[in-house]
Order: C-alpha cells, then structure tokens, then sequence
C-alpha cells in the first residue's frame, strides 16, 4: 500500500462548481500536511498548509481528520485557472523528509 | 528575494554519457532537497541535505547517481554514465529548517536517447 493515496480523476466541472479531493495515509507518524498545486510542465507550488482544526483561504478549504487518517481540499467557485494537479504532501518529522502523493488532476471547464 | 534555481532547463543526452544538473537554493534556507518525476513513478525523494550534509539518500536509484553540495548555496546531482530509463523531469528544492514547507525549483527536463 502506498504511503500517500489519491484518487488520480481527472475531476472535469464547470465554473463555478464546488469540487472536493481527498488524500489518505497509512503512516499514523505524518505530522505536518500541505496541499501543492502543479501546472502542466512547471514545478509543484505550495497552495496551503493544513491544519487539524482545518483552515480556509479565500475559495479554498483543507482539512484534516487525524482519526480516519485523511486529509481533504474544498474547492468553490472554480475558475478555470483552477485547472491543474493538486498533490497532497505529508511530512514525518522522524523521517524527516515529505511523500508526495501522485496528484488529482482538476479540469475546469467554461 | 531569487526561488531556487536550477541548470540547465533542458538537457539531451546519449545513453554513456555523464549527465551534471545544478542547482542554487533559496539564501537562508538549510535543507536541499532532489526529487524526480516521471508519469510512472511520480515524484520521488532522491536525496537531501541539511547543512549541506547529505542525511537520507535512499531514494538515490543506483551507483549511477551521485549527488554534491558543496557549500550552502551550490548542489549538484550527477549521472555517469546515462541511461534512457533516467528520462524525467529532475527538481531541486529548498526550506528553511524552521518550517516544513519545500519550495520548488523550475526542473531540469532531461532525455537520454
């Protein structure tokens, strides 16, 4: 089992729609999470830390359930500069290091 | 302030030959971080540094690759020889010890043929 999993879609919605990803874990030992964005061909850029007691910017919420071991991205409103793959990080701080999941692609469309 | 910078951008190379990526981190931040991507594979950890002391290499594939950092603003990850498996597209990244957040470099897409 992979130590990050994502549902890979592609997701494909209209603007403005709502859309929502989720990321599980298997390692109990992740302490931090983050949310990273990468465009087609271009390096993978941090869009938001994720918190236990969740957190929002603007259009974008993240959560996290410690207990179910997942963490999840709220989207609303999309834009079509939404479109992109969103990669949900975890980083052990024993290990020292962060795994990547392989990303969710988004396709917003007019 | 400069992100991370890496060179060169795009690289094509043949199979045997030594292949030396570059790589400039953020000024200030003390970790330096190599991954590689691939539609296979994802993105996958090589090696990092902190303090410019490798501390993991356990992504590193083989024999094949090795990887330098020299002083806190310069690191280098070398192939030698090259193979056409090596083909993706390598990232360097750097974070400030305080913090986990990486910040990524622009890659260097490489193609051994």
């Amino acid at each position: 089992r992979k130590e990050v999993e994502q549902d890979p879609g592609p997701f494909n919605v209209p603007e403005g729609a709502t859309v929502a990803f989720n990321c599980t874990y298997s390692n109990s030992a992740s302490q931090s999470f983050f949310w990273y964005r990468q465009d087609c061909r271009k390096e993978p850029k941090l869009l938001m830390s994720v918190y236990s007691s969740g957190n929002e910017d603007g259009r974008f919420t993240a959560q996290l359930n410690r207990a179910s071991q997942y963490i999840s991205l709220l989207i609303r409103d999309s834009k079509l500069s939404d479109s992109a793959t969103y990669l949900c990080v975890l980083y052990n701080t024993n290990a020292g290091k962060s795994t990547f999941g392989d990303g969710t692609t988004l396709t917003v469309k007019p | 302030d400069a992100g991370v910078i890496q060179s060169p951008r795009h690289e094509v190379t043949e199979m045997g030959q030594e292949v030396t990526l570059r790589c400039k981190p953020i000024s200030g931040h003390d970790y330096l971080f190599w991954y590689r991507q691939t539609m296979m594979r994802g993105l996958e950890l090589l090696i990092y540094f902190n303090n410019n002391v490798p501390i993991d290499d356990s992504g590193m594939p083989e024999d094949r690759f090795s990887a330098k950092m020299p002083n806190a603003s310069f690191s280098t990850l070398k192939i030698q020889p090259s193979e056409p498996r090596d083909s993706a597209v390598y990232f360097c990244a750097s974070r400030e010890g305080t913090t986990y957040e990486q910040y990524f470099g622009p890659g260097t897409r490489l193609t051994v043929t």
